[in-house]
């Protein structure tokens, strides 16, 4: 069982959004905004998307954005596009000894 | 541009170790980088198995502890992981990955991953 919940799947038609959460704890995603999300096609490493809850590498599209609330950090896709078909992750620093802690994964599918 | 290239057996007998090594290409090992190891088995999420400086300094998830060395070679510029006494458990793809700095929770850099699978 991980850490942080993902649901396992969610799908949408293109053009739509959709919203992946990621629900943690006050010793993880709602006590630090060290959030981080990863998009990862089949085969493929994973690729950051978000960090630090709601910042964009550069070069990632501003389709993918992020946000907080209490113990529950998500991923907001809009536009959704044929090729964000793929697995995402959530991750965050937490105060156990594990430093780190990451969701289950999330399979997108778009319809 | 840095990159990060996995590389060691594919497979590994029961009871025996694990060793991989992540050559990093394009910049430094030495700099103010963390230099981690992750994993993923067949079909499951990720996992963190624990993370290294250049200097030397440590990092491990405490349930891999007592089998994983992570140490770092800078002549090499490459960084690499012992797992010992591994089981069919410890199958799994194995990235190499970075962290910009102590004080950044985010992994902007990852291998391809290279499949190892524990079987006799």
């Amino acid at each position: 069982q991980s850490a942080l919940t993902q649901p396992a799947s969610v799908s949408g038609s293109p053009g739509q959004s959709i919203t992946i959460s990621c629900t943690g704890t006050s010793s993880d995603v709602g006590g630090y905004d060290f959030v981080s999300w990863y998009q990862q096609h089949p085969g493929k490493a994973p690729k950051l998307l978000i960090y630090d809850v709601s910042n964009r590498p550069s070069g990632v599209s501003d389709r993918f954005s992020g946000s907080k609330s209490g113990n529950t950090a998500s991923l907001t896709i809009s536009g959704l596009q044929a090729e964000d078909e793929a697995d995402y992750y959530c991750t965050s620093y937490t105060t156990s000894s594990t430093f780190w802690v990451f969701g289950g994964g999330t399979n997108l599918t778009v319809l | 541009q840095v990159q990060l290239q996995e590389s060691g057996p594919g497979l590994v007998k029961p009871s025996g170790t694990l060793s991989l090594t992540c050559a990093v290409s394009g910049g430094s090992i030495s700099s103010s980088y963390w230099w981690s190891w992750v994993r993923q088995p067949p079909g499951k999420g990720l996992e963190w198995i624990g993370e290294i400086y250049h200097s030397g300094n440590t990092k491990y998830n405490p349930s891999l502890k007592s089998r994983v060395t992570i140490s770092v070679d800078q002549s090499k510029n490459h960084f690499s992981l012992k797992l010992t006494s591994v089981t069919a458990a410890d199958t799994a793809v194995y990235y190499c990955a970075r962290r910009i700095s102590a004080a950044y929770w985010y992994f902007d850099l990852w291998g391809r991953g290279t499949l190892v699978t524990v079987s006799s």
